[in-house]
């Protein structure tokens, strides 16, 4: 059975702090990773990573993967109040056939609090 | 709409009783995916549709839990004899096909409280 787990669980900082957001997996056939924001109920796509070493960039969002050490990183710099939300990673899984489809496996969810 | 609805937003129901959840894919969206969050946990997965037809309920925790989906368009999800436990919000989400690079598009939840 696949498996994500996440970490922190949660995360109190100050606005302009610099956070890194850690996701570690276990799936049988790893196609690739993907974070969401989730401010009040929709999570909201952030990255998807496939390759190892490869950053994905967006604004102050930043990701990476490593796939031999499985896990990935989010980081956010120079944080905002509008950053605070629960960011989740997941990872799409697998029929016994070896096809990918898009059911995903989602940790738990790191919740950030950004304050002023 | 542009995007995925769900309806209602929010619903209270007491113990027994059975619910309806609905979600409206975007349109063109083959795929489609029930996913339950409780409070303070990440999302489960539920079921998962390509058209019409569940290739995967697995997520389904009892036999309580159905889904059906109509016209490869809207689908529902019925709890029937609500407990407590099936307190959570229900997600919906969709993509144009079942492949993983498919991002997946997610709408607004319904709240389902369970007194």
């Amino acid at each position: 059975e696949d498996k994500v787990v996440q970490s922190p669980l949660s995360l109190v900082v100050h606005e302009g702090d610099t956070v890194t957001l850690n996701c570690s997996y276990e799936v049988t056939n790893f196609r690739s990773l993907l974070w969401y924001k989730q401010e009040k109920k929709a999570p909201t796509f952030l990255f998807m990573l496939t390759s190892s070493g490869i950053e994905k960039k967006s604004g102050r969002l930043s990701s990476i993967l490593d796939k031999k050490e499985l896990f990935s990183i989010l980081n956010i710099t120079a944080t905002q109040t509008g950053d605070s939300a629960i960011y989740l990673c997941a990872v799409p899984g697998a029929n016994a056939g070896g096809t990918s489809y898009g059911k995903l496996t989602f940790g738990q969810g790191t919740i950030l609090t950004v304050h002023p | 709409g542009a995007g995925v609805s769900q309806s209602p937003s929010n619903k209270v129901t007491e113990k027994g009783k059975d619910v309806e959840l609905r979600c409206d894919p975007i349109s063109g969206h083959t795929a489609l995916y029930w996913y339950r969050q409780s409070l303070g946990q990440g999302l489960e997965f539920l079921i998962y549709f390509q058209g019409n037809s569940a290739p995967d309920k697995s997520g389904l925790p009892s036999d309580r839990f159905s889904a059906e989906r109509t016209g490869g368009s809207v689908s529902t999800l019925t709890i029937q004899r609500t407990q407590q436990e099936d307190s959570a919000v229900y997600l919906c989400a969709s993509s144009f096909g079942p492949r993983p690079e498919r991002e997946q598009f997610f709408g607004p939840g319904t709240r389902l409280t369970v007194l």
